[in-house]
């Protein structure tokens, strides 16, 4: 099963917007990574937020962490058209530093 | 290239026929990880190698399902008696043992069972 949900399950937006995508989870963790996926491709490592951490960024991604409320959210900033994909957050749940437990993804649709 | 490649791309199988996935990790990654993802769902863990020991199978959804990793490299997925609910993409991921946990994720399996 899921570990948690992201929020929205899709967003369209136009280039040059921002795009925020929020994500929760239900256990403890160690640490939260995001992942892309285009169509038809495999995951793409984005960026990865330990549990001390509260923020971080990675060129035009910032990433927070909230784990009193066990969320975390993506903003993509100035989004452009090849940002076009599924975005997956995944924790490595309370059961070990190897298992990644995956959200239900968003999918954003970056219009030209 | 240098990543996870994965064979074949597509599968189709007539329900009850067996089949085999095959994963190349990132050479010298010591951890090797199995996800089956449905169609508009994140992927859900299978099983776990770390070289050639299959530390956790707990995703397995039944005894069908079946995987190996006899030389700490190469792994194979196997599904016998596939079933239609067996449908989906099959991924494969390696990572470094020990660092920050980042997964590395092939292309992934579309399997389709009739």
């Amino acid at each position: 099963s899921q570990q948690g949900e992201e929020d929205p399950q899709a967003l369209s937006i136009q280039e040059g917007e921002n795009a925020t995508m929020n994500c929760s989870y239900k256990t403890s963790i160690n640490n939260l990574q995001w992942y892309r996926q285009n169509s038809g491709r495999g995951l793409v490592h984005l960026i990865l937020i330990r549990s001390n951490e509260r923020e971080k960024h990675s060129g035009r991604l910032r990433v927070t962490l909230d784990t009193s409320k066990k969320s975390s959210s993506l903003l993509i900033t100035a989004s452009r058209a090849a940002d076009t994909a599924s975005y997956f957050c995944a924790t490595d749940g309370d059961t070990g530093f190897q298992k990644l437990v995956f959200g239900t993804g968003t999918r954003l649709l970056v219009s030209p | 290239g240098a990543g996870v490649s994965q064979s074949p791309r597509y599968k189709v199988a007539k329900r009850g026929q067996d089949v085999a996935l095959r994963c190349d990790p990132i050479s010298g990654h010591v951890s090797l990880f199995w996800y089956q993802q449905a169609l508009g769902q994140g992927p859900e863990f299978l099983t776990y190698f770390q070289n050639e020991a299959q530390l956790d199978k707990s995703g397995l959804p039944s005894d069908r399902f079946f995987a190996e990793r006899p030389e700490g490299s190469v792994s194979t997925l196997k599904i016998q008696r596939t079933q239609q609910e067996d449908s989906a993409v099959y991924l494969c991921a390696s990572s470094l043992r020990g660092v920050n946990n980042e997964q590395f994720f092939g292309p992934g399996t579309r399997l389709t069972v009739l």
